[in-house]
């Protein structure tokens, strides 16, 4: 059974500081996903993730993946307010049944 | 929201009623999902769909059935609705492609009182 493990899941910061989530996951898998939520609001596709040591950045994020280790890590450079919301990574098993969701992480992103 | 519409948004229903909630789609693809999301949870998956008429479990199916009669809609259905099943539901979809990005819809605040 695919299991994925965010932490923290709570963080609150100060503006300018820099950041990282990290995301563990239990077996091997095709692609990993970060996806951003706002309160109330839909879930956003942020970067997708598809081989060892793929890296992705938009603007003050930048996500990475290392399937050896079977983690992805979700940086967040000079936090600004605007990057407050709950990120989710999560994790396809293979082929197209669905995703497996971790936790989430509650950033909260202070002047 | 990657023309996507889940219907209704708000529901208020009573325990032992049966529900539905629809998911429908302008974008032509093929797998279509639900999943519900509930505090400390994350987001869990119900069902999914891979074509017209074809449908598979998630991980926690117990109390939903689903059907896809046609490309565009996604249904799903709470057989006798328990409060255990109050929770936000979203709809995804996606193409089937090599990057196989879900999007997923506004979501659907489901309370079962």
């Amino acid at each position: 059974e695919l299991k994925v493990e965010q932490n923290p899941l709570f963080l609150s910061m100060q503006e300018g500081k820099n950041y990282t989530i990290y995301c563990n996951y239990s077996t091997t898998s095709d692609r990993l996903y970060w996806y951003r939520q706002d309160p109330g609001k839909s879930l956003e596709s942020l970067f997708v993730l598809l081989s060892n040591g793929a890296v992705k950045q938009e603007g003050r994020l930048m996500a990475s993946l290392d399937t050896k280790a079977r983690l992805s890590t979700l940086h967040i450079t000079a936090a600004v307010h605007d990057l407050s919301a709950t990120y989710f990574c999560a994790v396809d098993g293979g082929g197209a049944d669905g995703l497996t969701f971790g936790k989430g992480t509650h950033l909260i992103i202070q002047p | 929201d990657a023309g996507i519409t889940q219907s209704p948004r708000h529901k208020v229903t009573e325990t032992g009623t049966p529900v539905t909630l629809r998911c429908h789609q302008t974008e032509n693809h093929r797998y279509m999902y639900w999943y519900r999301q509930d505090p400390g949870h994350g987001l869990r998956l119900i069902h999914y769909s891979y074509g017209v008429k074809d449908t598979d479990k998630g991980e926690v199916s117990d109390g939903y059935s689903v059907s896809r009669s046609k490309t565009e809609d996604f249904l799903l259905t709470l057989e006798s609705a328990t409060s255990s099943q109050t929770s936000v539901y979203f709809c995804a979809i996606a193409d089937g492609t090599g990057v196989h990005i879900q999007y997923f819809g506004a979501g659907t605040r489901l309370s079962v009182l």
